[in-house]
C-alpha cells in the first residue's frame, strides 16, 4: 500500500459526460500529479501541483482540468468524455516535488467510456 | 526534451534465472534521477529502485541491481534468482533535478515473464 488513495476504482460512462476523479495523497506529500495509462499512448504526464500551485503540464486535453485543494487532495475533471479517453488515471505524490522526491502512486481508477 | 527508450517490448526468463533489462534515455541535464517500476497484472506502480546521477556506485535493491552508464545515457535493470512474482512490466523512468516542478518521463515499458 503506497498511501495514495484514489477513487472510484472503477467508473464506467457514457461518451459527453463528466467525471471527477479523487486522489488523497500520503500523509506529509505536498505535491500531487496525473498520469494517464492507455494502451496506444503508455504512460503520460498530464499535470502536476505543489501545495495547491500547478507546477508542471503535460499532455492534458482542454477538456480535462484538475485542481488541489488546501488539504491537500486533488481532483482531476474530464469532461465531454470521448471513447479514446477511456484508461487508467493514476495519481501520485511525493514530499516537495522538487527532483529526486520518489513519486509513489495510487492503484488508479480506471475509466471506460462507452 | 527528455526522453527514454526501452527497446525490448517483451523478455521471458526461466525461474532462479538472471535477467536484464535496457534503458536508454536523453537529457541535456547534468543532475537527475532514474527509476524503474513494477507493473504486475493488478496494474499498481511499484517502485523498484532508484539511481541519482551524481552518484557513481550503482544502485541495489536485494536481488534488483542497476547498471548505470552515465556517458553512454544507459540504465540497464539486473533481476537475479528470478522468481514467478516478478511477471510484470517493468518502465524506465527519468526525473529531473528541478526545485519543484518535476515529472517522470517513462518508456515505453519491457512485459517480463518468469517461467517455471
Amino acid at each position: 500500500d503506497s498511501g495514495v488513495t484514489q477513487t472510484p476504482k472503477h467508473l464506467i460512462t457514457a461518451t459527453g459526460q463528466r467525471v471527477t476523479l479523487r486522489c488523497s495523497p500520503r500523509s506529509g506529500d505536498l505535491s500531487v500529479y496525473w498520469y494517464q495509462q492507455s494502451l496506444d499512448q503508455g504512460l503520460q504526464f498530464l499535470i502536476q501541483y505543489y501545495n495547491g500551485e500547478e507546477r508542471a503540464k503535460g499532455n492534458i486535453l482542454e477538456r480535462f482540468s484538475a485542481q488541489q485543494f488546501p488539504d491537500l487532495h486533488s481532483e482531476l475533471n474530464l469532461s465531454s468524455l470521448e471513447l479514446g479517453d477511456s484508461a487508467l488515471y493514476f495519481c501520485a505524490s511525493s514530499i516537495t516535488g522538487g527532483g529526486g522526491n520518489t513519486i509513489y502512486f495510487g492503484e488508479g481508477s480506471w475509466l471506460t467510456v462507452v | 526534451a527528455q526522453t527514454v527508450t526501452q527497446s525490448q517490448p517483451e523478455m521471458s526468463v526461466q525461474e532462479a534465472e538472471t535477467v536484464t533489462l535496457s534503458c536508454t534515455y536523453d537529457t541535456s541535464e547534468s543532475n537527475y534521477y532514474l527509476f524503474w517500476y513494477k507493473q504486475p497484472p493488478s496494474r499498481q506502480m511499484i517502485l523498484v529502485i532508484r539511481q541519482e546521477a551524481y552518484k557513481q556506485q550503482n544502485a541495489t535493491e536485494n536481488r534488483f541491481s542497476v547498471n548505470f552508464q552515465k556517458a553512454a545515457k544507459s540504465f540497464s535493470l539486473k533481476i537475479s534468482d528470478s522468481q514467478l512474482g516478478d511477471t510484470a512490466m517493468y518502465f524506465c523512468a527519468f526525473m529531473g533535478d528541478g526545485e519543484y516542478g518535476n515529472k517522470l518521463v517513462f518508456g515505453a515499458g519491457t512485459i517480463l515473464r518468469v517461467k517455471s
